[in-house]
């Protein structure tokens, strides 16, 4: 099945900074999500995207299908934005896995 | 109905004792998913339906573990005979199939087998 490989596994940022998270996958991807697990363990959506581009606020996503990676940005860094971001990548097979997440500490 | 819920959010059993988790989907989603998330790790697939059909389970999900969607709404999970190693997060999250499918996830139960 596909593999999702998440980087950096740590980011420790002062507030006001722009951060640059990766995701790597293996293969083809039918779908791909961007997720942020606050410290409650919810987790919530941040994007859909499979190919292409989109800006949400202070946030924006990218995602190179050819090249078999995504991107999520996030600028104006916020404590609020702390948490760990995960990215997870549904194969051909229908299976979705999820990378392991990049722990985000933004310092006030 | 604003989201997908789960019940009950936290659960402590002694190892040996069965649990049943519940998770209520969005409303109108036809898709149904467990996930295991354990300390550090990110969300592992376990299984997985489409309306009452359960399609797919993962290898993870082992014979003390079975899940139900019965009316194509709510679902349970079951453990039987827990295990100190079943302890974990478990994650619901629910979609309509479509070809823009997103999964929105539910709070988690966090379980404690003793």
């Amino acid at each position: 099945g596909i593999q999702v490989e998440q980087s950096p596994p740590d980011l420790i940022l002062q507030e006001g900074a722009n951060s640059t998270l990766r995701c790597n996958f293996s293969d083809s991807v039918n779908n791909l999500q961007w997720f942020h697990q606050n410290p409650w363990g919810q987790l919530i959506n941040l994007f859909y995207i499979p190919s292409g581009t989109k800006q949400n606020g202070r946030l924006s996503a990218t995602t190179v299908a050819t090249e078999r990676y995504s991107l999520l940005y996030i600028s104006s860094s916020q404590t609020t934005d702390s948490g760990v971001y995960f990215c997870a990548a549904r194969g051909r097979d229908d299976k979705i896995i999820f990378g392991k997440g990049t722990r985000l500490h933004i310092l006030p | 109905d604003t989201g997908v819920s789960q019940d009950p959010r936290h659960k402590i059993t002694k190892r040996g004792q069965n649990v049943t988790f519940r998770c209520d989907p969005i409303s109108e989603h036809n898709r149904l998913y467990w996930y295991r998330q354990t300390l550090g790790q990110g969300p592992e697939f376990l299984t997985y339906f489409q309306n009452e059909a359960q399609l797919e389970k993962s290898r993870l999900l082992s014979d003390r573990f079975s899940a139900e969607r019965p009316k194509g709404s709510f679902s349970t999970l079951e453990i039987q005979r827990t295990e100190q190693g079943d302890s974990a997060m478990y994650l619901c999250a629910s979609s309509f199939l479509g070809p823009k499918e997103t999964q929105y996830f539910g709070p988690g139960t966090r379980l404690l087998v003793l």
